[in-house]
């Protein structure tokens, strides 16, 4: 079975620092992961994805994730975090048995920016 | 682009109505579109994918009769909540996909 784990319900950071939310995934066969960010009472926005190429991808807002095929992990990081960051942060990995391109999501993480 | 919009962004019912929800993508053609619940600051939970002119595919737990999925177009799947109880008050967002999944803005429903 397929599945993506965030570990960390919370992340906490201070403005100007680096932040790392942390995911790892199980699945067979290469993978498609994506992370997505949601603030209050809205649907998801798209940041990166991971399909093939370059381990370390580049996305919106100054997001970066690296993916590791030996930690079969994909952190998105950013090296100076804003107030504005502070958000729930959404792993997922794509079901490659489903045609549509079903997403399986990890738990949440939510990222608090501290002035 | 890859617009997608939901309407209406938040709705207040009684309980045992239906209330029925759109989504909408502005700007592409989705053959598939995907519906979710979410609770409070937890994670989505995929309630069904739609497909343009076929049936929709209901993931397990799911009521059929209770959440009806119509994907009349590629542009447009709407779902509908039949009888509406207040343990169906939840957020509901819906995703249209074209390459990746795109996220409408959600759906607060408060089944009163």
């Amino acid at each position: 079975a397929q599945s993506v784990a965030q570990p960390e319900d919370q992340v906490n950071v201070a403005e100007g620092n680096p932040l790392t939310v942390k995911c790892t995934y199980s699945v067979s066969g290469n993978p498609y992961l994506f992370w997505y960010v949601q603030y209050p009472n809205r649907g998801l926005q798209f940041l990166l994805k991971y399909i093939t190429g370059d381990n370390l991808v580049k996305g919106s807002y100054g997001f970066e994730a690296e993916f590791n095929k030996s930690q079969t992990s994909f952190h998105l990081k950013k090296p100076s975090a804003l107030v504005s960051d502070s958000a729930l942060y959404f792993c997922a990995v794509r079901d490659i048995y489903n045609q549509g391109g079903k997403l399986i999501f990890g738990q949440g993480t939510e990222l608090s920016v501290k002035p | 682009g890859a617009v997608v919009s939901q309407h209406p962004s938040w709705v207040i019912c009684k309980s045992g109505t239906s209330v029925k929800i759109e989504c909408r993508s502005l700007d592409f053609q989705a053959t598939t579109m995907f519906w979710y619940r979410q609770f409070p600051k937890q994670s989505l939970m995929l309630m069904a994918t739609s497909n343009e002119g076929s049936k929709a595919t209901y993931e397990q737990g799911v009521e059929k009769d209770k959440f009806l999925i119509n994907h009349a177009s590629l542009t447009l799947s709407t779902l509908t909540v039949t009888s509406a109880h207040p343990e169906d008050s939840s957020f509901y967002i819906c995703s249209a996909a074209y390459n990746e999944q795109f996220f409408g803005p959600g759906t607060r429903l408060t089944v009163l």
